[in-house]
């Protein structure tokens, strides 16, 4: 079945920065085109980055470009997110989640979350 | 303002049948396949439905799902207590180059 475990939320004043992490376990890690998704108190699932089996493609939603990073080590089986200039309203659950080969936007698995709380 | 439009809120009494509207584009709906997801309270999200209709092992057929033009629903049929969640569409959009999502509609079980 295969089982994702993020790591690294926490508390962060505003303009700091923070990473998270993603250990993917169960299943092949290195074929899975992997996702960073979060949910702000009182708001919808709001999707932010994507990276591709072999990093060769990368995107990012609007409100975090230039802000966040997203890379892999597929030799740790591993996800990171790189959260820069951290706002108020970037508080969320993160989620991180697997797209199989050939899928778009099928999030097959999803972590148990990770919460970030901005505030001063 | 979310890319994919839902309804709010829907809302059922146990047994009844209830559907769950979301509304797009050529660029996302039209042109890509649509999946459902289902988060319970307190839980992450979990994939519901994906390639517009097709259930994952373990779900129900209570939960079926369908897709024409830039508009899709979601139906659950026999409604049961554990169905209270909230529920998402996504897909791909070829103009944002990324993932997007409905607003999320709210179930309540009466």
């Amino acid at each position: 079945e295969g089982q994702l475990v993020e790591s690294g939320g926490g508390l962060v004043q505003p303009g700091r920065s923070l990473r998270l992490s993603c250990a993917a376990s169960g299943f092949t890690f290195g074929d899975s085109t992997m996702h960073w998704v979060r949910r702000a108190p009182g708001k919808g699932l709001e999707w932010l980055a994507h990276i591709s089996w072999d990093s060769g493609s990368i995107g990012y939603a609007g409100s975090v470009k230039g802000r966040f990073t997203i890379s892999r080590d597929n030799a740790k089986n591993t996800l990171h997110l790189q959260m820069n200039r951290l706002r108020v309203e970037d508080t969320a659950f993160y989620y991180c989640a697997s797209q199989p080969q050939g899928w778009l936007a099928r999030f097959d698995r999803w972590g148990q979350g990770s919460l970030v709380t901005v505030s001063s | 303002q979310s890319v994919l439009t839902q309804s709010p809120s829907a809302s059922g009494t146990p047994g009844q049948r209830v559907t769950i509207s979301c509304s797009g584009r050529t660029s996302n709906i039209g042109d890509n396949t649509l999946n459902w997801y289902q988060q319970l309270p307190g839980a992450a999200p979990k994939l519901l439905i994906y390639g517009n209709h097709q259930r994952p092992s373990g779900v129900p057929d209570r939960f079926s799902a369908s897709k024409s033009g830039t508009s899709a629903s979601l139906a659950i049929s026999g409604l049961q207590s554990e169905d209270e969640a909230d529920y998402y569409c996504a897909t791909w959009d070829d103009k944002l180059n990324g993932v997007v999502f409905g607003g999320g509609t709210k179930l309540t079980v009466l």
